[in-house]
């Protein structure tokens, strides 16, 4: 059975600090998905990462992803309170989603 | 880019009645379709996969004939949640493979509520 687990599951950090989220899951899989939720929102896609060592950016968010060790990471650099947000990983196949980690950016 | 339209995105219904909800790939055809729900503060649970012109598969524990899906066309799924009860109440949303323009493309959600 696929597993994807996410963590932390809740953060909250200070604006202009650094983090990262972390992503792990079970099995291979062909593709691996961040997504960002607000509340009472639906999904917004932030990256799709197809291959092993790929590394996305855009604007404070940057995603990776390790095949081999099955970990992919989501790092914010210089936090803004518009970050704050619950951000999901989700594998391919039945897109599987991780627990989802919330952040709150404190000003 | 890729666009599904979802609707409603509220609902109130009273227990016992069903509820149709509708996801439509604007600018591209879905084969294949997906529908979740979500709890408060939880994650997304998947609980069908729709396939255009067949049956749906639904996942382990969602009652199919309680949770009706139809894919009848390459840009259109609906679901039914029939004889609705309080506890199904949760927000429902659906996404489609886009991945020829993308990746999986999410709705907008469907916010139930049952009375």
């Amino acid at each position: 059975e696929l597993k994807v687990e996410q963590n932390p599951l809740f953060l909250s950090m200070q604006e202009g600090k650094n983090y990262t989220i972390y992503c792990n899951y079970s099995t291979t899989s062909d593709r691996l998905y961040w997504y960002r939720q607000d509340p009472g929102k639906s999904l917004e896609s932030l990256f799709v990462l197809l291959s092993n060592g790929a590394v996305k950016q855009e604007g404070r968010l940057m995603a990776s992803l390790d095949t081999k060790a099955r970990l992919s990471t989501l790092h914010i650099t210089a936090a803004v309170h518009d970050l704050s947000a619950t951000y999901f990983c989700a594998v391919d196949g039945k897109i599987i989603f991780g627990k989802g980690t919330r952040l709150h950016i404190l000003p | 880019g890729a666009v599904v339209s979802q609707h409603p995105s509220r609902v109130i219904c009273k227990s016992g009645t069903s509820v149709k909800i509708e996801c439509r790939s604007l600018d591209f055809q879905a084969t294949t379709m997906f529908w979740y729900r979500q709890f408060p503060k939880q994650s997304l649970m998947l609980m069908a996969t729709s396939n255009e012109g067949s049956k749906a598969t639904y996942e382990q524990g969602v009652e199919k004939d309680k949770f009706l899906i139809n894919h009848a066309s390459l840009t259109l799924s609906t679901l039914t949640v029939t004889s609705a009860h309080p506890e199904d109440s949760s927000f429902y949303i659906c996404s489609a493979d886009s991945q020829g323009v993308g990746g999986y493309t999410f709705g907008s959600g469907t916010r139930l509520t049952v009375v």
